[in-house]
Order: C-alpha cells, then sequence, then structure tokens
C-alpha cells in the first residue's frame, strides 16, 4: 500500500541547534513528497517539495529537505533552530489514484523549540 | 494569484441539525479540490476529492457527503450530525496543469457537535 509516515510525534530541539524532522514513504514510481507547516487553529503552509533533480531541496523559512531513494526517506531539517518554527509539520506524498492523484499525509510530528 | 476561501471558520452544532461548509478557489480554472478533516490536532484524514464538476470520489464511508456544483465550488455537508463528526476540516486545491504540482489548504473550519 502506498503511504508515508513520520516516526516521531514529538520532536525537542534547543533554539540554534540543528533539526531533523524524519519522514519516510512507500509509493510505486517515482514519488513527488511534500513538507506543510501547521501553526494552530491554522491551515497547512506548504513548506517545499520533491518532483526531480536536485535531492537537497530548500524551502521557506530556511527548510530544507532531502530525498534519499535508497532508504525512501525524506527528512526536513534546518540547520538552526528557531522558537518560531515550534509547529506541527506534516510530510506528504502524492499517489495515482484511477484517473486522478491524491495527496496522503503522514500523522504529522510536533516541532517544540526551547529557547 | 490564486486564493482559497473557506467559511465558516467555527461552527457550533447540535447533534442531528445538518451541516454546510463552503470552499471556493479564484484564480484558476479545473482545479482539483479536496476536502480533509483532523482530528485532535494531528493526522488528516482524505474525506472527498474532486476532478471536475458533479465528479466526486469518497475516500471512507461516513456521515458526510460532498459536492461541486460549480467549477471552483466545493460544500461538504451533512443531514445529521454526529458527535464524531466534530473537527478541523480543511479544503485544499490543486492544479490539474502540472506534474507534481503543490496542493493549497485555505484556513479551516472548525466543527463542534454539541
Amino acid at each position: 500500500a502506498q503511504s508515508v509516515a513520520q516516526p516521531e510525534d514529538q520532536v525537542n530541539v534547543a533554539e540554534g541547534n540543528p533539526l531533523t524532522v524524519k519522514c519516510t514513504y512507500s509509493v510505486s514510481g517515482n514519488p513527488y513528497l511534500f513538507w506543510y507547516v501547521q501553526y494552530p487553529n491554522r491551515g497547512l503552509q506548504f513548506l517545499l517539495k520533491y518532483i526531480t533533480g536536485d535531492n537537497l531541496v530548500k524551502g521557506s523559512y530556511g527548510f530544507e529537505a532531502e530525498f534519499n531513494k535508497s532508504q525512501t526517506s525524506f527528512h526536513l531539517k534546518k540547520p538552526s533552530a528557531l522558537v518560531s518554527d515550534s509547529a506541527l509539520y506534516f510530510c506528504a506524498v502524492r499517489v495515482k489514484y484511477s484517473s486522478a492523484s491524491k495527496i496522503i499525509f503522514g500523522s504529522g510530528t510536533r516541532l517544540s523549540i526551547r529557547p | 494569484s490564486q486564493t482559497i476561501h473557506q467559511w465558516p471558520a467555527t461552527l457550533v452544532q447540535p447533534v442531528g441539525s445538518p451541516l454546510s461548509l463552503e470552499c471556493t478557489v479564484e484564480g484558476t480554472s479545473n482545479p482539483n479540490l479536496y476536502w480533509y478533516r483532523q482530528a485532535a490536532g494531528r493526522g488528516l484524514q482524505l474525506l472527498f476529492y474532486s476532478v471536475g464538476i458533479g465528479q466526486i470520489s469518497s475516500e471512507v464511508p461516513q456521515n458526510l457527503s460532498a459536492s461541486r456544483p460549480q467549477d471552483r465550488q466545493f460544500i461538504l455537508s451533512s443531514k445529521k450530525l454526529l458527535l464524531s463528526d466534530s473537527g478541523f476540516y480543511l479544503c485544499a486545491w490543486r492544479s490539474w496543469e502540472r506534474v507534481g504540482n503543490t496542493i493549497y489548504f485555505g484556513e479551516g473550519s472548525w466543527l463542534t457537535v454539541v
């Protein structure tokens, strides 16, 4: 079955330290992968995506993600965390379904940055 | 530029009452449209998606229905709400024109069934 997994419910990082939020996927064919961020009581905001090309993708707010085909992973990273990065992060993958495609999401990882 | 509007932002409804959440997209044509539900601030569950007017695909059997009466309008409905329908509902759209294109979300609607 095609799926996406975020193995950590919560990640705690001190401000200024590097952060990583993990994501693994299982899809047939070439994956289209996305990261979104959600602040409290808000919709999801797009951060970045991987379609093809360079395995290191740069996105909004200083975030980047590394596509690793052999490990079927797409981990979100940031070199130096800010308190304002505290939010809920979702990894997503596009899957083919009949004549359409749809986006399925991981269960989310809550990122908490302590001052 | 494209924008997505979703309303109402919050809603408190008694059990057994009807529901209508509306979503419209501007600045694009023939978008793919989606309704997601997020329970307890965590994972998103895809409820419905639509590739065109009148074309609705349901992901899970439930107490809800969706309709697309116009190209850029997507409505989530229920005839009789259940307590378990409470949650955060998100409408989203995606352009069909580009491969691997991004899905964009509205600001969400909080539904509390009492």
